[in-house]
């Protein structure tokens, strides 16, 4: 069975600091893998994904994520937070349960709070 | 474009009680997802529909929980009759890809 892992459920990073928020999966293959974000009374937004190639994504708000095979992460980075980036944030995976490629119901990591000092 | 709706977006009952969350998606979006997150533990895909048919619904906690989806729209998630376990935040989500899931704020559910 496919699992996500996110070590970290609170991180503080000052202001204008680098942020790394790490996640490890489990899955017999090449999974689809995703960022999403979820801030204070909103829904879940998708910060980005991978299917495959590059394996370094570039996403929305500045964010980015590398998938790494030999270590099965995908860790999500930003060079410079700002105050507006804390908030929630959910790595996930999908496989490719059907023959047309489909995604399917995701499994989801416990979360990391991201706490920004000002 | 409007995004994915829920509603209620907070609901309280009480145990034994009956309650109909609605998922309204993205117009045109065949996919259609339901997930819950119970407090402290990760989000869980319960079910997934295509169109009006659903397509896998391995993630349902048991027959108390019904889900529909008439007409290939919007999709009701029934709990019937709700135990105090069943609280927590249920999101809908919906994809044009089944790659692509796009979530909408969620509906608190607490039973009392």
């Amino acid at each position: 069975a496919q699992s996500v892992t996110q070590p970290d459920i609170h991180i503080t990073v000052s202001e204008g600091a680098s942020l790394e928020l790490r996640c490890n999966y489990s899955y017999g293959a090449t999974p689809y893998l995703f960022w999403y974000v979820q801030s204070p009374g909103q829904g879940l937004q998708l910060l980005l994904k991978y299917f495959s190639g590059d394996t370094l994504v570039q996403g929305i708000k500045g964010f980015e994520a590398e998938f790494k095979r030999s270590q099965s992460s995908f860790n999500l980075r930003k060079p410079s937070v700002h105050w507006s980036d804390a908030a929630e944030y959910f790595c996930a995976v999908g496989g490719r349960k059907y023959s047309g490629g489909g995604a399917d119901g995701l499994t989801f990591g416990k979360g990391t709070h991201l706490i920004i000092q000002p | 474009e409007a995004g994915v709706t829920q509603f209620p977006s907070h609901s309280v009952i009480e145990k034994g009680q009956t309650v109909t969350l609605r998922c309204d998606p993205i117009s045109g979006h065949d996919n259609l997802y339901w997930y819950r997150r119970v407090m402290g533990k990760e989000i869980k895909f319960l079910l997934h529909f295509v169109k009006e048919s659903k397509q896998d619904e391995s993630g349902m906690p048991n027959n108390r929980f019904l889900a529909e989806r008439t007409g290939g729209t919007y999709s009701t998630l029934k709990v019937q009759p709700a135990e105090l376990e069943d609280s927590g935040v249920y999101f809908c989500a919906s994809g044009r890809d089944p790659r692509e899931q796009y979530f909408g704020p969620g509906t608190r559910l607490t039973v009392t």
